[in-house]
């Protein structure tokens, strides 16, 4: 069984264009993220998500939406695509969040779009 | 959270023992050190983390010195497998992890 899956696994689309990414996880976990991998290979973090709360928003334009309909999912939202969101995008999972306390990540497999 | 400093790419010859350095001298009393490492292609898989004492695991071992300014990652077999970037991240708990460079390591048959 996938911990953690993101569908699709490859996405090309043209400038202007809104797509979405889903994001799945069974791992139980509460806490969940999306980040990017651009083509120079660094991965950000943009959003994570605990218990439907946005608590982390790393400067990413308000094209993008996470949106999580249960604990379960987070899907991620881009409106009026541009060439610079080419990139891989990485979904995350973990058990809880906060400061002071350790766990891991569970990643995804990686949706790489690819803007015309 | 601490910038950490890592070589840019390291070699080791397959079945020995692959130890990748990291240094996080402004690392804070409360900050752990976490491990993960990317396999081209693939998202980024958890290896270990660490806050004071040394840790091991069926992956790896974390040693951590005294003084908590550098660690050290040990792979003690490494296979052609864990040819990957490895990546040392030093975090309160764990939001929103930042990956810098990381180390490319190459394992030689």
């Amino acid at each position: 069984d996938t911990a953690v899956s993101q569908t699709p696994k490859y996405l090309v689309t043209q400038m202007g264009n809104d797509k979405s990414i889903k994001c799945e996880q069974n791992l139980g976990h509460d806490t969940m993220y999306w980040y990017k991998q651009d083509s120079k290979k660094f991965l950000k973090i943009m959003f994570s998500y605990n218990n439907k709360e946005l608590i982390i928003n790393e400067t990413v334009p308000n094209r993008f939406s996470p949106k999580s309909p249960d604990k379960a999912h987070l899907n991620l939202h881009i409106n009026s695509l541009e060439l610079g969101d080419s990139a891989v995008y990485f979904c995350a999972s973990s058990r809880f969040s906060g400061t002071f306390r350790a766990h891991e990540q569970f990643f995804g497999p990686g949706t790489r779009l690819t803007v015309l | 959270d601490a910038k950490t400093t890592q070589p840019p790419s390291m070699d080791c010859a397959e079945g020995r023992a692959a130890n990748l350095p990291c240094n996080h001298s402004t690392i804070s009393g409360n900050e752990y050190v976490y491990w993960y490492r990317q396999i081209h292609s693939q998202g980024p898989q958890y290896i270990i983390h660490g806050l004071k004492n040394n840790e091991t695991n069926e992956m790896a071992s974390l040693i951590i010195t005294e003084d908590r300014k550098s660690s050290t990652l040990i792979l003690p077999h490494a296979t052609l497998r864990d040819t990957a970037v490895y990546y040392c991240i030093v975090v309160r708990g764990a939001d929103g992890l930042t990956f810098g460079k990381g180390t490319h390591l190459i394992i030689q048959p």
